[in-house]
């Protein structure tokens, strides 16, 4: 049973870019959720993705989007980048179901200069 | 959405039982209660999870109070390798939008 990964695990980016970062789900799982983790502080969830449509947003401007492909890997898209969206950014995949644990990857570190 | 409020730290030594307090006081009835932990450098894994009676797994047990609004993460023997930031969540079963609602955690250190 292959875990969840994602990619880059590190990232440089200035300013006003935009980045992508990759994640690929655990075997079996159809949803793929998206936190944001700011150093010192619990995940905050950004969004998740089920069966290749959002099912849910956090309190995340719309710069931050995503996709997710018919496997069910996603992206994590954020444009005009801030120098507050400097973070550990964690992907989780799990089953769609009531109670479901969901799967973290080791997340991208990204650094906004 | 449920918050959740724990200890910001808590320290035990190697062998002996920790129980890691949490409070909900704000959870729906249908909210599950979800415990991660998390190792430096590594995200978050998963520990143990349930809705209103306690639970035992092989890493843990959850200790909910009857009226939901606290629970309690018991490790029997705690190791070296359980120091770790845990978090205590709540699990939005809502709709169909199953999201984790993260505190800020503790920050458990077990001494040698």
């Amino acid at each position: 049973e292959t875990g969840v990964t994602q990619s880059p695990t590190h990232l440089i980016k200035t300013r006003g870019q935009q980045v992508t970062l990759r994640c690929s789900s655990q075997s079996g799982h159809n949803t793929v959720s998206w936190y944001q983790q700011a150093l010192g502080q619990g995940p905050q969830f950004i969004f998740q993705y089920y069966r290749e449509e959002e099912n849910g947003r956090g309190n995340f401007p719309p710069r931050f989007s995503g996709l997710q492909f018919p496997n069910y890997s996603s992206e994590l898209n954020v444009n005009a980048l801030e120098l507050d969206d400097s973070a550990l950014y964690l992907c989780a995949s799990s089953l769609t179901g009531t109670a479901e644990t969901q799967y973290f990857g080791p997340g991208t570190r990204l650094l906004v200069l | 959405d449920a918050k959740t409020t724990q200890p910001n730290s808590m320290e035990s030594n190697e062998e002996e039982p920790v129980h890691l307090p949490c409070n909900h006081s704000t959870i729906s009835g249908t909210d599950y209660i979800h415990w991660y932990r998390q190792l430096p450098s590594q995200g978050p894994e998963y520990v143990i999870h349930g809705l209103t009676s306690n639970v035992n797994n092989r890493m843990a047990s959850l200790a909910i109070a009857e009226d939901r609004k606290s629970s309690t993460l018991i490790l029997h023997r705690a190791t070296l390798r359980d120091a770790a930031v845990y978090y205590c969540t709540s699990h939005n079963s809502g709709g169909s939008n199953y999201k984790l609602t993260f505190g800020k955690g503790t920050l458990l250190t077990v001494n040698p």
